[in-house]
C-alpha cells in the first residue's frame, strides 16, 4: 500500500524568493517519487524523479528534490521563483504505471 | 513534435448520452493510461493499457470502457454517462520498461479534456 500528502494546498511566494513544496509519502516498499507540475490548461510535466540513485534529485527549470527516507519525505525546492513557477504541482509515489498515487496537488502563487 | 493528443478538449452533454474521447500518441509508447482529476484529489487512474489488446482498470473504473485496436490510440467510452462524471480527464503514455512486466518510466500527459454531464 501507497500513500502521497502534500501538506500545503496553496502556497503563495515573491518573485525571486525561495520556493519550498512539501510532501510526505507512506509505501511498503522502495518506492520511486515524481514531481509533476500543471500549468493552467495544460497536461503534466515532469520536473523530477527520483529512483533510488542520489537522494537529491535536480529537475527541470532549476527545481530540486531531496529523498529523506527516515522522514518519508520528498519536499521540492527552487532557490528563486520566476512568475513562469506560478501552476499546480503534484507529487506522485509509484511502484509501477500501474500502482501509482497522486497528491492532492499544491497550487504555486508568485506575487512580483 | 512528441504528443499525446486529446479531443474534445472540451464537451457539455445530457446524461445517458454515449460519448467517447479519443487519445492518440506519436511516441510509439506501450503503455497508455487515462486519468481523473478532482478538486482536491489529485489525479485518479480509471483504465490502463499495457500494449495492444491488453487492457485493465484502474482505480476507478466504473462507467467506463476503453479499447486498444492500435498502438498509438486509447478511446475512453462513456456508454451512460452520468453527472458524476463530470470532470477533467486526462490521457497520458510512457514507453516500457525493457525486461520488466510494469513500466515505471515518466509518463508524457495530453492537454486533458474537461466534460461536463448535465
Amino acid at each position: 500500500a501507497q500513500s502521497v500528502t502534500q501538506l500545503d494546498s496553496h502556497v503563495s511566494v515573491s518573485e525571486g524568493t525561495p520556493v519550498l513544496l512539501r510532501c510526505n509519502y507512506s509505501s511498503s516498499y522502495s518506492p520511486s517519487l515524481f514531481w509533476y507540475v500543471q500549468h493552467p490548461n495544460k497536461g503534466l510535466q515532469l520536473l523530477l524523479k527520483y529512483t533510488s540513485a542520489a537522494t537529491l534529485v535536480k529537475g527541470i527549470n532549476g527545481f530540486e528534490a531531496e529523498f529523506k527516507k527516515s522522514e518519508t519525505s520528498f519536499h521540492l525546492t527552487k532557490p528563486s521563483a520566476h512568475m513562469s513557477d506560478a501552476a499546480e504541482y503534484f507529487c506522485v509515489v509509484a511502484r509501477n504505471n500501474n500502482d501509482m498515487r497522486f497528491g492532492a496537488g499544491t497550487r504555486l502563487t508568485v506575487k512580483p | 513534435e512528441a504528443q499525446v493528443t486529446q479531443n474534445p478538449r472540451y464537451l457539455i452533454t445530457v446524461t445517458g448520452k454515449k460519448l467517447t474521447v479519443t487519445c492518440s500518441q506519436n511516441m510509439n509508447h506501450e503503455y497508455m493510461s487515462w486519468y481523473r482529476q478532482d478538486p482536491g484529489l489529485g489525479l485518479r487512474q480509471i483504465y490502463y493499457s499495457m500494449n495492444v489488446e491488453v487492457t485493465d482498470k484502474g482505480d476507478v473504473p466504473e462507467g467506463y470502457k476503453v479499447s486498444r485496436k492500435e498502438k498509438r490510440n486509447f478511446p475512453l467510452i462513456l456508454e451512460s454517462p452520468s453527472p458524476n462524471q463530470t470532470s477533467l480527464y486526462f490521457c497520458a503514455s510512457s514507453p516500457r520498461d525493457r525486461g520488466r512486466l510494469y513500466s515505471n518510466q515518466p509518463q508524457h500527459f495530453g492537454d486533458g479534456t474537461r466534460l461536463s454531464i448535465l
